[in-house]
């Protein structure tokens, strides 16, 4: 099955940083969707990009299908952007289950 | 638009004991996904609900998960007999693909579940 694939693992920034965090995915893909889970466990919708690129707020995405891989854009870190961010994609033909990366684990100091 | 709800939030089961979950999905969604996600991984399928048919089931369900989505609306997950290692958070998403062709997915808060 498709291998998704997110870097880096974990990432310490000060409050004002600009990041990236980047996604690779091992086969073509017809769905993606970034998240942010918050530190109760809610998975918040940040973007629904399978190709792309789309920006809400200090946050953007993009999405190169053909070269397998997206990237999401956070700048000016606040402390509230603190949490897990996961990419999930959907193979073609598929009933739709998203595959998840493992998540980029971000952390903004004050 | 009420969003994907699920309960209750949390449960603490003894070994052996039976457990079910409840998920209420965004009106109007009709497909319904569970997944179940343990410390420090992503999200991985259990199954799928296309109105009230199953359509999929991932291995990682074994014959002590079963779930439902009878009337087409909420879907039930039941673990028969639970384990230690069955303790986990168990998410559910709906989407509806009807939508101008996105299938994007909203989740619930999830129920955690704890196996002592």
């Amino acid at each position: 099955g498709i291998q998704v694939e997110q870097s880096p693992p974990d990432l310490i920034l000060q409050e004002g940083a600009n990041s990236t965090l980047r996604c690779n995915f091992s086969d073509s893909v017809n769905n993606l969707q970034w998240f942010h889970q918050n530190p109760w466990g809610q998975l918040i919708n940040l973007f629904y990009i399978p190709s792309g690129t789309k920006q809400n707020g200090r946050l953007s995405a993009t999405t190169v299908a053909t070269e397998r891989y997206s990237l999401l854009y956070i700048s000016s870190s606040q402390t509230t952007d603190s949490g897990v961010y996961f990419c999930a994609v959907v193979e073609w033909s598929n009933t739709g289950k998203l595959i998840f990366g493992q998540g980029t684990t971000l952390q903004v100091k004050p | 638009d009420t969003g994907v709800s699920q309960d209750p939030r949390h449960k603490i089961t003894k070994r052996g004991q039976n457990v079910t979950f409840r998920c209420d999905p965004i009106s109007e969604h009709n497909r319904l996904y569970w997944y179940r996600q343990t410390l420090g991984q992503g999200p991985e399928f259990l199954t799928y609900f296309q109105n009230e048919a199953q359509l999929e089931k991932s291995r990682l369900l074994s014959d002590r998960f079963s779930a439902e989505r009878p009337k087409g609306s909420f879907s039930t997950l039941e673990i028969q007999r639970t384990e230690q290692g069955d303790s986990a958070m168990y998410l559910c998403a709906s989407s509806s693909p009807l939508t101008g062709g996105v299938n994007e997915q909203y989740f619930g808060p999830g129920t955690r579940l704890t196996v002592t």
